[in-house]
């Protein structure tokens, strides 16, 4: 079954202690991208990949970290979160079809992720 | 500042009625628009696309309208069923490697929908 799989679903951390949010794709999608989604603000965009060992800033990256060392996974790291990283976040993937990815991504079921 | 807005946070309407979402953009780059649906405690899926070159998509219930002169796209679900009830993301990409939005999906702040029987 082709699907996006995100660990863990639930976090409630303290600020300052590092924290990794795992993400593994099984259908050799080359693009892979990290979203929070946030009331009324919708889904916005920290990092994507568009192949290993290319990574990109998205919309909102400050105080995120991502790599790409496997096309499979691709984790998203918060070396020192604070409360304002509280939010509800998304890995998704997708395969890339000419200059541009294509977008009809397959998402995660999302992490849940407080700091206190 | 979002280039994606779905001015409507709720839409409420009866079954068998007609839902219509709608969504505005600001980006001339954007070239190809989708629309994902969202249950709570599951990631968006995938519900149906458009490209610049059209200006409309049909798939069973679902249709989207694009106005690229507006700058503006909507999406039809007729009939409106229970099942439908959840949160409907707008979202946009550009095409040219050249812009800013290359390689990103902008996404809308979403319209709550519920199906009242």
């Amino acid at each position: 079954e082709a699907q996006v799989t995100q660990n863990p679903r639930y976090l409630i951390t303290v600020t300052g202690k590092k924290l990794t949010v795992t993400c593994s794709q099984n259908m050799n999608h080359e693009y892979m991208s990290w979203y929070r989604q946030d009331p009324g603000l919708g889904l916005r965009q920290i990092y994507y990949s568009m192949n290993v060992e290319v990574t990109d800033k998205g919309d909102v990256p400050e105080g995120y970290k991502v790599s790409r060392k496997e096309k499979r996974n691709f984790p998203l790291i918060l070396e020192s979160p604070s409360p304002n990283q509280t939010s509800l976040y998304f890995c998704a993937s997708s395969s890339i079809q000419g200059a541009r990815a294509r977008t009809e991504a397959f998402f995660g079921q999302g992490t849940r992720l407080t700091v206190v | 500042d979002q280039q994606v807005k779905q001015n409507s946070p709720s839409l409420s309407v009866q079954e068998g009625r007609i839902s219509i979402l709608n969504c505005d953009y600001t980006n001339s780059m954007f070239d190809y628009f989708l629309w994902y649906k969202k249950y709570p405690a599951e990631g968006p899926t995938f519900l149906i696309s458009i490209s610049s070159i059209k200006d409309k998509n049909e798939d069973g219930r679902f249709t989207v309208f694009l106005n690229k002169s507006a700058k503006h796209l909507s999406l039809h679900i007729v009939p409106s069923q229970p099942g439908d009830s959840a949160v409907y993301f707008c979202a946009a990409s550009a095409a040219q490697m050249t812009t800013d939005s290359w390689g990103k999906l902008q996404f809308g702040a979403g319209t709550q929908v519920v199906v009242t029987p």
